[in-house]
């Protein structure tokens, strides 16, 4: 199974302030990775998809790049409403597989 | 609209058999693959398998296969996940999702998640 570490696994920020978020895979999967924000007692919401593209409907603050094994995901000015855990999500190969999670808490 | 809307909650013995379902509205429901994706208490997300529901054709993780089974009775436009004998470790909240047509397989609509809890 392709491995997915996602860094940290848990932060603090300030309204306003620039969150960063990374996911490394265990080999090279392209372009394959989708990031999904999941709020306390919803299902995830797909928020990237392919790395770097902004679904339909999500703020432009949410950004992600990278391929191959080094990925990030950025919200440039950290809302209230962003308080949520964040998934980075693999397809490259079966199964899928995702990171552990980032819990992102307002400070 | 589209809608994915899961069955309610159970409470379950060890040992028992559940069968929890799926159900697409507001689209072809066989142009669409289902997946399920497991969340144990506190935890992350967990990718189970996925089913095809033109042609009932599934792929399993190897963590879930031969202790789940899906399928799909496309006369309803449902998918389903089922255990013939449960185990305390499957308490969880089970999701299903309908993954997009477009090349980029990502889940684009989710159901709201079905809590299972096993406890003798």
């Amino acid at each position: 199974d392709i491995q997915m570490t996602q860094s940290p696994s848990s932060l603090s920020a300030s309204v306003g302030d620039r969150v960063t978020i990374t996911c490394q895979a265990s080999q090279d999967i392209r372009s394959y990775l989708h990031w999904y924000q999941q709020k306390p007692g919803q299902a995830p919401n797909l928020l990237i998809y392919d790395a770097f593209n902004l679904e339909t409907g999500v703020p432009s603050r949410f950004s992600g790049s990278g391929s191959g094994t080094d990925f990030t995901f950025t919200i440039t000015s950290l809302q209230p409403e962003d308080i949520a855990t964040y998934y980075c999500q693999q397809y490259d190969d079966f199964p899928w597989t995702f990171g552990q999670g980032t819990k992102v808490e307002i400070k | 609209e589209v809608q994915v809307v899961q069955s309610g909650a159970e409470v379950k013995k060890p040992g028992e058999s559940l069968r929890i379902s799926c159900k697409g509205s507001g689209y072809t429901f066989t142009n669409y693959w289902i997946h399920w994706v497991r969340q144990m208490p506190g935890k992350g997300l967990e990718w189970m398998g996925r089913i095809d529901p033109s042609d009932s054709y599934t792929k399993y993780s190897p963590s879930f296969q031969g202790h789940v089974t899906i399928s799909v009775d496309r006369s309803i436009s449902t998918a389903y996940l089922h255990w013939s004998s449960l185990k305390a470790s499957d308490t969880a909240m089970y999701y299903c999702a309908r993954q997009s047509r477009s090349s980029s397989w990502y889940l684009d609509y989710w159901g709201q998640g079905a809590l299972v809890t096993v406890s003798s």
